[in-house]
């Protein structure tokens, strides 16, 4: 099947620092990707739908200049946490639609801000 | 606009007890159904999914039917095994512009006990 694979798995790192987060399809081309936020209760929160080519589609209440998102390619979306703060610690997920319209889910990345 | 609700959890049984994780949606359209399945410390992954009114999905003994007049979508499984403990998530996916976009339920976290 399909695989999408995301850097960091983990990454702790200071208030006010940014950190970026990789998101790749392997095998497929993904012209659309998608980025959630999972909390605690393991709720999935959409929070931008990442378009190549073009910006990023943010869903209500995200901010866009705290969550940068570049699809610089077919296979590449990257989302970046700027200006970082505790509040911001989540676990992060991308995925990518196949062919069909099944998501492919990245393993996640780890975010802790201390 | 389109929303997935699932019952709560955690919902906890023992071995080789009957399942059932509800799942009900609004939509507009005809989208196609899923439910996605987290492993512990593991990312999201298919589980089952039917794509139009009266299909049943089926995979590893789970069963779903995606009934349009009652817009459910109900998650069941005739006998849990301890393997199968996880968090179960119902979605939908609607195209628009050329791509899929998806929308989850809150997840159900599902223990089963030996």
């Amino acid at each position: 099947g399909a695989v999408v694979s995301q850097h960091p798995s983990r990454v702790i790192c200071k208030s006010g620092t940014s950190v970026k987060i990789e998101c790749r399809s392997l095998d497929f081309q993904a012209t659309t990707m998608f980025w959630y936020r999972q909390f605690p209760k393991q709720s999935l929160m959409l929070m931008a739908t990442s378009n190549e080519g073009s910006k990023a589609t943010y869903e209500q209440g995200v901010e866009k200049d705290k969550f940068l998102i570049n699809h610089a390619s077919l296979t590449l979306s990257t989302l970046t946490v700027t200006s970082a703060h505790p509040e911001d610690s989540s676990f992060y997920i991308c995925s990518a639609p196949g062919q069909t319209d099944t998501q492919y889910f990245g393993p996640g990345t780890r975010l802790t801000v201390l | 606009g389109n929303s997935v609700t699932q019952m709560e959890g955690p919902v906890t049984l023992s071995e080789e007890a009957f399942l059932t994780i509800n799942c009900t949606y609004t939509a507009t359209g005809y989208p196609s159904l899923f439910w996605y399945v987290q492993y512990p410390g593991e990312g999201l992954q298919l589980l089952l999914k039917a794509t139009k009114a009266d299909d049943k999905g089926s995979n590893k003994g789970f069963e779903a039917t995606y009934r349009k007049e009652t817009t459910s979508f109900h998650l069941e499984k005739g006998s849990v095994q301890v393997s199968d403990s996880a968090v179960y998530f119902c979605a939908l996916s609607r195209a628009s512009g050329g791509s899929y976009i998806p929308t989850f339920g809150r997840g159900t976290s599902l223990i089963v006990h030996p």
